[in-house]
């Protein structure tokens, strides 16, 4: 079965710094991977996604993440923060075409300043 | 609208009370899913329309849910005799295309007291 684990389920980052959310996936197929965010009483917003090809992908807000098969990873990162980035943020796997997207339980960003 | 919407945004209801969600598609989207965000459990599947199949009910968690897809596009989501333990945000997302990402609309916030 598939499985999604952010093992952070809160971090707090200081305004300006560096940020990386973790993911980790288990997939038995190849994984599409997506990173969502959530803000407070609003539907999920698409940061990034990948499918194939370069592993490094660039997303929206600034946001970059990294497909590593060999760790089974997709992790997030965003050079230097802001504080409107306070927000919930959510991997998710799914496979190819149309599919149902298995989510991690999410990591909750405190931006301090 | 250029977005998925849901309705109500909120709804309080009795324990026994049977509620209907209802999800507006994009236009033209053919996929529509249903996911619940419950604290403690994360965003979990609930069941999935493509175009004229039959609908992938295996998210559902017991015979007291149920949706439908009239036309392709609307989608209504039914829970008869709440329980307190259906209290959660139920989310709709839609897919224009196999290899897009969904869309979530704002949710509906499900209160059963």
């Amino acid at each position: 079965a598939q499985s999604v684990t952010q093992p952070d389920i809160h971090i707090t980052v200081s305004e300006g710094a560096s940020l990386e959310l973790r993911c980790n996936y288990s997939y038995g197929a190849t994984p599409y991977l997506f990173w969502y965010v959530q803000s407070p009483g609003q539907g999920l917003q698409l940061l990034l996604k990948y499918f194939s090809g370069d592993t490094l992908v660039q997303g929206i807000k600034g946001f970059e993440a990294e497909f590593k098969r060999s760790q089974s990873s997709f992790n997030l990162r965003k050079p230097s923060v802001h504080w409107s980035d306070a927000a919930e943020y959510f991997c998710a796997v799914g496979s190819s075409g149309y599919s149902t997207l298995t989510f991690g339980k999410g990591t909750m960003l405190l931006v301090s300043p | 609208g250029a977005g998925v919407s849901q309705s109500p945004s909120n709804k309080v209801t009795e324990k026994g009370k049977d509620v209907e969600l209802r999800c507006d598609p994009i236009s033209g989207h053919t996929a529509l899913y249903w996911y619940r965000q419950s604290l403690g459990q994360g965003l979990e599947f609930l069941i999935y329309f493509q175009g004229n199949s039959a609908p992938d009910k295996s998210g559902l968690p017991s015979d007291r849910f149920s949706a439908e897809r009239t036309g392709g596009s609307v989608s209504t989501l039914t829970i008869q005799r709440t329980q307190q333990e259906d209290s959660a945000v139920y989310l709709c997302a839609t897919q224009g295309a196999a290899y897009n990402e969904q869309f979530f609309g704002p949710g509906t916030r499900l209160t059963v007291l």
